[in-house]
This record gives C-alpha cells, structure tokens and sequence, in this order.
C-alpha cells in the first residue's frame, strides 16, 4: 500500500526566504507526482506535476524535483511572500488514476 | 485549464436527512470522476471512484449504501449522502479525469450536520 509522507507538518518564515518542502513515498512505482496548495476551506489548486520519467518541473518561483527511485521529492520555493501562506499537498499517482495523498504542510509565510 | 465545479458550496442539514452534491466538468469529457473526504486539518482520503455509466468502486471502509454515487454523463457526478449524522460532517472534494494524466479538482462542498 503507497503511503506518503510530508515533513514538516507546518512551517512558518519571513517574508523573502526560499524554503523547501519535502515528500517521500513507499512505493516507487509511480505515474507522476503533483504538488498542490490548499487554502483554508478552498479546493486544490495544482501547482506542478512531474511524470515518473522526469527529473524536475518548475512554474515562477516555484521548482519540483523528483527522484523515484529513493522515493522522495521537494518543493522549493523561493523568495516566499505572505501570499504563499496555504497547505501544500503531495500526490502520487500509482494503479489507474488513484492519487494518494500527503498529510500537507502547513506554511506561513509572515510579512 | 480544466474546470470542475461542485454545488453547493456548502450545507447544513439536519440528523437523519439526505444531502445531494453535484460535481460539474465545465469544459471538458469526465471518463473518471473521484470523491475524497477531508477532516478538519488532515489530508485527502478517496471515498469511491466512479466511471461514467458504470457503479462505482468504493474504498475500502466506505459503506456504498450510505454515500450514494451516480456517475449518469461525461460531465455529472452526484454523491448522496443518506440518513446524514453529525460525524458525516466533513468537506467533500471531487475530482474529474478524462483518462489522461491528470486529476482537476473542484471546490469543495463544506456539509455539516446537526
């Protein structure tokens, strides 16, 4: 059974500062992996997605990295704004299209 | 983007009542339409995947009587949940997929019960 695993569970920085999230996973048979953020009482919003044959993806500030074999990925993020302040959540994509979740990151971001 | 809707946006009902959510894919063919459940400050679980025209296939803990869902076109999802309690409180997510590779999800439907 995949599980997935978000380390930190919340996380709070000044404004300006390049963070990282981290994502492991226990099965390394994966489709893809997505990063999505999640504000308080919202739906999600995805952010990046990386297919099981790609290294890295990145949008603006945001990069994605990918390393299926030891089962993990990060999210960096760099020069954070109080704007970035949500729940990030992990995804993998095994069997069909099931997706399992991350328990999320919790990160804010103070001006 | 894809773009999925979800209505309501939130309900209130009382103990013992059925409470229907409706999961829209505006602009695109759903195939595959999925139903998660969230509590308050956890993550995601799958509740049940549906396929159009077909039953759907519910997770494991997840009683198919109580949580009703009908996949009738490419574009509608409904998840009805019946004889609600207070511990059915949750937010509801769906998701919609056309067979590709991605999940786009909807809003959420925030259902609490009295």
């Amino acid at each position: 059974k995949q599980e997935v695993t978000q380390i930190p569970a919340a996380l709070s920085v000044p404004e300006g500062e390049n963070l990282v999230l981290n994502c492991s996973f226990t099965d390394s048979a994966i489709y893809n992996l997505q990063w999505f953020r999640q504000d308080p009482g919202k739906g999600l919003t995805s952010l990046l997605l990386i297919q099981s044959s790609q290294r890295e993806q990145t949008s603006g500030r945001l990069n994605a990295s990918l390393d299926k074999s030891s089962g993990r990925s990060t999210l960096y993020i760099a020069a954070s704004q109080p704007g970035d302040s949500a729940t990030y959540l992990c995804a993998v994509r095994t069997s069909g299209s099931r997706l399992t979740f991350g328990e999320g990151t919790q990160l804010t971001v103070n001006p | 983007g894809a773009v999925v809707s979800q209505h309501p946006s939130w309900v209130i009902c009382k103990s013992g009542t059925s409470v229907k959510i409706e999961c829209r894919s505006l602009d695109f063919q759903a195939t595959t339409m999925f139903w998660y459940r969230q509590f308050p400050k956890q993550s995601l679980m799958l509740m049940a995947t549906s396929n159009e025209g077909s039953k759907a296939t519910y997770e494991q803990g997840v009683e198919k009587d109580k949580f009703l869902i009908n996949h009738a076109s490419l574009t509608l999802s409904t998840l009805t949940v019946t004889s609600a309690h207070p511990e059915d409180s949750s937010f509801y997510i769906c998701s919609a997929s056309s067979g590709a590779n991605e999940q786009f999800f909807g809003p959420g439907t925030r259902l609490t019960v009295l």
